[in-house]
């Protein structure tokens, strides 16, 4: 059975630091992955997305993500959080063409 | 080009009545798929059209249809509303065909219901 996880419901960074936000998947398919963003009250934003090119996904914003097949996962990075990044995040995955799966969502919180 | 458009952006409604919900896919996009966000249940996945055929479905009450149109616009209809259909309903378009996604998002419908 096709899945997704994200391991964090809530993370906390203060601004200028790293962030790391956390997805696996569970597949016998090789997916496409997608990170989006929601900010309040709004539509959510692609972030960035594999689909088996390059591993390493450079998305807007800064943020980056790195597809390891070993260890079938998709996390999501930024070297310096902004204040502005402050919102939920989703990692999507497809398996077979347009049925996409959802995790639950991880809320960033940014500290000034 | 203009992104998804979805409309209303609020509408409060008593429970027993029904609702329709409207969406605009970008130009050229095929698929058009619906979700209900909820605080409890997150994201959740209703239905996917694809021209003008409901394609794939979610775990929903048969209260919630869609349907759409030779242009790709799709309209949700939710019957005989209930206070647990309270959520915000986005709705996703998509190219179909080329690869897999991504998905792009209008900013959705707020549906309160009383």
């Amino acid at each position: 059975a096709q899945s997704v996880t994200q391991l964090d419901s809530h993370v906390s960074v203060s601004e200028g630091t790293p962030v790391l936000l956390r997805c696996n998947y569970s597949s016998s398919y090789s997916p496409s992955l997608f990170w989006y963003v929601q900010h309040p009250n709004k539509g959510l934003q692609l972030l960035l997305k594999y689909t088996s090119a390059a591993t390493l996904v450079k998305g807007i914003n800064g943020f980056e993500a790195e597809f390891k097949k070993s260890e079938t996962s998709f996390h999501l990075t930024k070297p310096s959080a902004h204040m502005s990044d402050a919102a939920e995040y989703f990692c999507v995955v497809s398996f077979t063409g347009n049925q996409f799966y959802f995790g639950t969502g991880t809320s960033l919180t940014v500290i000034p | 080009k203009a992104g998804v458009t979805q409309t209303p952006r609020y509408l409060i409604k008593t429970r027993g009545q029904q609702v329709t919900l409207s969406c605009s896919p970008i130009s050229g996009h095929r698929s058009v798929s619906w979700y209900q966000q909820t605080p409890g249940q997150g994201l959740q996945f209703l239905f996917e059209y694809f021209s003008e055929t409901q394609r794939n479905k979610g775990n929903f009450p048969g209260r919630f249809s869609g349907r759409q149109f030779s242009n790709s616009r799709s309209e949700m209809n939710v019957s005989t509303l209930e206070l647990g259909d309270s959520a915000l309903y986005l709705c996703a378009s998509s190219l179909v065909g080329q690869e897999m996604g991504p998905l792009h998002f209008g900013n959705g419908t707020r549906l309160t219901v009383t």
